[in-house]
């Protein structure tokens, strides 16, 4: 368990839809990261969030948005869902500069059908 | 942009092979380049390099950075079946905190 809590595990859901993906960072870190791994693009960044802020921001559709709250959880949500969104979405937390990487959530496989 | 490469994309060895995977990166200001094992799912890490020609060794793992020429190797001695995984090379820069990463090495070790 690497302290770091993504729920659901899996989600299917029709396109056009909207979903949530949740994240818990491990204790004590404060920035969170998300990440979209599809088979074809390899682990790509979206979104930190730090302390409740935003932080950075990669190649994240306008469809995505994203969130922390005050105890740390984030949420990452995706709307007006299209096949292509299907991927793997990590969630990764680490104090503001980690000094050795990040620690990663086992990830939501969301599929989109 | 900041760019990883990673290479071979794929690699297919018997245990106790010995593997080298490849990675090299384009970044405006370099910070550190780091390596992660992904197995089913989480990536986890691997080692973290910031100095040019310092190994960093963990068992039968080991990387080393050439900052000059712009890659890191990771070597894997005496493969084992339990090494079957893909290897994630990511690269940080000065500013922020977010990691680009390659596209990864699939590793699979036959018996």
């Amino acid at each position: 368990d690497s302290g770091v809590t993504q729920t659901p595990k899996h989600l299917i859901t029709a396109t056009g839809q909207r979903v949530t993906l949740r994240c818990s960072p491990r204790s004590g870190d404060l920035s969170v990261y998300w990440y979209q791994q599809s088979l074809d693009q390899g682990l790509q960044f979206l979104i930190q969030y730090y302390n409740g802020e935003e932080r950075a921001k990669g190649n994240i559709l306008e469809r995505f948005s994203a969130q922390q709250f005050p105890d740390l959880h984030s949420e990452l949500n995706l709307s007006s869902l299209e096949l292509g969104d299907s991927a793997l979405y990590f969630c990764a937390s680490s104090l503001l500069e980690p000094g050795s990487g990040y620690t990663f959530g086992s990830g939501t496989r969301l599929t989109v059908v | 942009e900041d760019k990883v490469v990673q290479s071979p994309l794929s690699l297919v060895v018997h245990e106790g092979d010995t593997v080298t995977l490849n990675c090299s990166y384009e970044v405006t200001n370099f910070r550190s380049l780091l390596w992660y094992k992904q197995e089913k799912k989480a990536p986890t890490f691997l080692f973290m390099l910031t100095s040019s020609g310092i190994e960093k060794k963990s068992g039968r793992l080991s990387s080393i950075l050439d900052k000059k020429e712009l890659f890191s190797i990771l070597n894997i001695t005496a493969t084992q079946t339990g090494d079957s995984a893909v290897y994630l090379c990511a690269v940080k820069e000065t500013s922020g905190s977010r990691l680009t990463f390659g596209e990864g090495t699939q590793l699979t070790v036959n018996p």
